[in-house]
Formats: structure tokens, sequence, C-alpha cells
């Protein structure tokens, strides 16, 4: 059982160029979600899906797109890396919402330079 | 409107000490649920317990205890004869049913043990 498989685990991009970090899940579960996380500044909701077709923004989602084509898949497009989306990017899936916890992938480390 | 606050940004303990992470949460909601994850040098994200709103027994496993207070909307977590192994980053979180997807997590805490 792999759990969340995020692809790539580093990556370093050029300003102005734009690319799609992975997310795969196979516990079927329906919520996905995408983080980053920056230092002091903790664990922060950039996008996330409720269901194949569903999704909606979170705290920080300027300069990130995503879509939900099928329940395992959640892909976020970095439409024109900026300096400031240098981060650690964190996907993660529950089976619902309320009392089921987040299982996280193991996180891409992206430097935009 | 919902909130985690870690107050404690860093904490460094020698080996075999004591030591207790604080976790203070703000809702309205009557229905929700708390979390405590770590994150090891390593980079991943472990979850390690959760906890209801119903429930305030406190909960032991190994040298890991956690103290659930709704009076005081705190649910720390306490590590008995820390380890070097323990040194991590901690984060408490809160979902509730009444914000969609929402989980809220704290800031963390780094702990660091020193052997």
């Amino acid at each position: 059982n792999a759990g969340v498989t995020q692809t790539p685990k580093f990556q370093v991009l050029k300003t102005g160029q734009s690319m799609t970090l992975q997310c795969a899940q196979d516990m079927n579960h329906e919520y996905m979600s995408w983080y980053r996380q920056d230092p002091g500044m903790g664990l922060r909701l950039i996008h996330y899906s409720v269901g194949a077709g569903i999704t909606d923004q979170g705290e920080v989602p300027n300069g990130y797109n995503v879509s939900r084509s099928t329940t395992e898949d959640f892909p976020l497009r970095l439409l024109s890396a900026a300096p400031s989306q240098t981060s650690v990017y964190f996907c993660a899936s529950r089976k619902g919402q309320g009392r089921y916890g987040y299982t996280f992938g193991s996180g891409t480390r992206l430097t935009v330079v | 409107a919902q909130k985690v606050t870690q107050a404690q940004t860093e904490i460094s303990v020698v080996e075999k000490e004591d030591v207790t992470l604080d976790c203070v949460y703000e809702t309205r909601d009557t229905t929700y649920y708390l979390f405590w994850y770590k994150q090891p040098p390593s980079g991943e994200l472990v979850f390690l317990i959760r906890r209801n709103s119903f429930d305030e027994q406190n909960e032991i496993s190994g040298r890991y205890s956690w103290n659930f207070q709704k009076s005081t909307s705190s649910f720390n977590f306490t590590i008995t004869a820390s380890q070097v192994v323990d040194s991590a980053v901690y984060f408490c979180a809160l979902s509730d049913l009444n914000t969609g997807n929402q989980f809220y997590f704290g800031t963390g805490t780094s702990l660091t043990v020193i052997p």
C-alpha cells in the first residue's frame, strides 16, 4: 500500500517557468489537499478537492492551479514560477472530513531562482 | 473562527528530561477533532493521535501522553524521558464538521533533544 505518492522530490525552476507537481493516492480517499510549508508559517492550504471534478481554493491559491479528473490524482500546477514559491510542498489525502486525519506524501522541495 | 496556536516555537531539552508541547485551539463548534503530527528531520509528516471533543480522557502511548482539557481549550502533548529520536517539529491541528475540508494547523513546535 503506497499511500500518497508525490513526484518529484526536488526541483529547481527558473523564474517564469511552469511545472506540475504530481500527487497520487491509492487509498480511495475523497479528500485531497496541497499544502506549502515555509519556515515559521506552518502548513498553509493552497487548494483542495472533496472529490473527482470538485476543487476549491485554500488560504494561498494565487499562482497555482489544480484539477481532479480522477479520485487518485491531484496535480498542482505552477503557472509562472516566482521566487516566492520556493517552498516545500505536501500533498495529503483523507477519507472524509471531521474525524479523519490526513495522510501526507513525502513532500517536494521546490526552489525558484 | 477556528484557530490553533502553538506558542512554543522552539524547545531544547537534554535527553531523558520530560517535555510538554502546548496546543491551544479556538472553535465555536461543539463537535471537533484534534490531532498531533510529527515531522522528523527527514521531512515526512507522521500522524500521532486524534482526539474528539467528547472524549476528555487523557491518553498514554509509551513515553507519549496527551492531556485534553476543554475548559482551557488545550490539547497538550508530553514526552516522558525524551530521546534524541524525538527531535522533530510537532504540529497540532483541528478539524471540525462545519467548515468542509478545513484542517487547521498550528505553526509547529521544533523540539531538539540534546544527547
